[in-house]
């Protein structure tokens, strides 16, 4: 089984309607990110969460909030989704107490379509 | 302002023969690069790391070198396998301020690397 997953992996919406995407990672790690990948722009970061009373914003969270509901579940919500939230969502997790030079592992992403 | 930068969108190359994806970033702050491989419908896979305090770092075919001064630092596969055919990023991170952790990464755009047979 994979360590991080990720659903839905594929998911057309409609402007202006919330939605979801989950994470869950049987790593143990406490720190968990979601990120975005857009062509040419690589992987920009949405938000972040140390542990489950840490939630910070990364480069690009307007438009989005998320919700730590265990240390192995990571949230990420569109409130009211717009076409340019057209993208393909990766969740990592990292391990806090690795300290310096810390890796992160990545989910399978998943491909988001905004109409 | 992107501060880990890859100006190859692509790169070709010879089942057999040498790969080398190069990658430049901007802020001197970063002292841990990795490189990450990516397949279609996958997440990225972590491949190998190199932290500030040294300029080489080996991993059977894979062999990353840092160059501080010129703030480079480039990934080579050699040989080259097919099986290499995928989206390279690499990406930096930077202790926070005030501490030693890190975590968080930032990322050059991604190279496409081919591998004919």
């Amino acid at each position: 089984d994979a360590d991080v997953t990720q659903t839905p992996r594929n998911r057309i919406t409609k402007t202006g309607k919330r939605i979801m995407l989950e994470c869950s990672q049987t790593k143990g790690h406490d720190r968990m990110y979601w990120y975005r990948q857009d062509p040419g722009l690589g992987l920009r970061l949405i938000y972040y969460s140390f542990d489950v009373k840490d939630i910070n914003k990364g480069e690009i969270s307007d438009g989005y909030s998320v919700s730590r509901q265990a240390q192995a579940k990571f949230s990420l919500s569109l409130e009211s989704a717009i076409p340019n939230q057209t993208a393909l969502y990766f969740c990592a997790t990292s391990d806090l107490g690795s300290g310096m030079e810390e890796t992160q592992y990545f989910g399978p992403g998943t491909r988001l379509l905004v109409l | 302002d992107q501060q880990v930068k890859q100006n190859s969108p692509s790169l070709s190359v010879q089942e057999g023969r040498i790969s080398i994806l190069n990658c430049d970033y901007t802020n001197s702050m970063f002292d841990y690069f990795l490189w990450y491989k990516k397949y279609p419908a996958e997440g990225p896979t972590f491949l190998i790391s190199i932290s500030s305090i040294k300029d080489k770092n080996e991993d059977g075919r894979f062999t990353v070198f840092l160059n501080k001064s010129a703030k480079h630092l480039s990934l080579h596969i050699v040989p080259s396998q097919p099986g290499d055919s995928a989206v390279y990023f690499c990406a930096a991170s930077a202790p926070w301020a005030g501490g030693t952790s890190y975590g968080k990464l930032t990322f050059g755009q991604g190279t496409i690397l081919t591998v004919h047979p």
